[in-house]
């Protein structure tokens, strides 16, 4: 079955300190990838998606980056973090079967920035 | 651009009632409709789907309609229970991304369903 991890789960940094976030995946081969953002009391906005290794692309102008070394890791950075990107970040995976899509969701890593 | 959005942000009901929670979109070409379940600090969880061929989809103790002429859609759950209590939000895939192997979903903001014995 497929798995979907993310860390840290939890992470307070200061302003203009760099940020990683981490997303993996298990149970799958050439997943499309997905960071999105949840301000408190908020839905959900799209950030980046990846379709394949290398290939990123970006929905929002940000202070955010994000990486796909491998197939199933996707990766979310920051070189010099704002209060502004606190929030909730959630990686999801999806594969398109039979005209379905649906994403899974990882748990999500709370990002506090002071 | 994408719009969904939802009519209430919270929504209270007695254990044992069934809830009603509604979401509008505005894009008149989305065909392909999600509801996410949210608890506190987890990560949304997929509960049913609705493609716009169809205008009643039934789950386990939950009904997604659609009204494709009003651009609404709601979810109905049956004998609400504790265990529901969570952020609800429905979700709209990418008309731009149809046909293709993506399928980005937009979501709307949310409603806090709240059950209270």
């Amino acid at each position: 079955s497929q798995t979907i991890h993310q860390w840290p789960a939890t992470l307070v940094q200061p302003v203009g300190s760099p940020l990683s976030l981490e997303c993996t995946v298990e149970g799958t081969s050439n997943p499309n990838l997905y960071w999105y953002r949840q301000a408190a009391g908020r839905g959900l906005q799209l950030l980046f998606y990846s379709v394949g290794i290398g290939q990123i692309s970006s929905e929002v102008p940000q202070n955010l980056s994000a990486s796909r070394p491998q197939d199933r890791q996707f990766i979310l950075s920051s070189k010099k973090l704002l209060l502004s990107d606190s929030g909730f970040y959630l990686c999801a995976w999806s594969v398109r079967i039979s005209g379905a899509n649906v994403l899974t969701f990882g748990a999500g890593s709370r990002l506090t920035v002071l | 651009g994408e719009s969904v959005g939802l009519h209430l942000p919270t929504l209270s009901v007695q254990e044992g009632d069934n809830s009603i929670i509604n979401c509008a979109y505005s894009n008149s070409a989305s065909d392909y409709f999600i509801w996410y379940k949210q608890e506190s600090g987890k990560g949304p969880q997929f509960i049913i789907d609705i493609r716009s061929n169809m205008d009643k989809r039934q789950g386990q103790r939950v009904t997604v309609l659609l009204n494709k002429t009003v651009k609404h859609l709601s979810l109905q759950i049956a004998a609400t229970q504790p265990g529901d209590s969570a952020v609800y939000f429905c979700a709209e895939v990418a008309t731009f991304d149809r046909g293709s192997t993506l399928g980005r979903l937009y979501f709307g903001r949310g409603t806090q369903l709240t059950v209270w014995p």
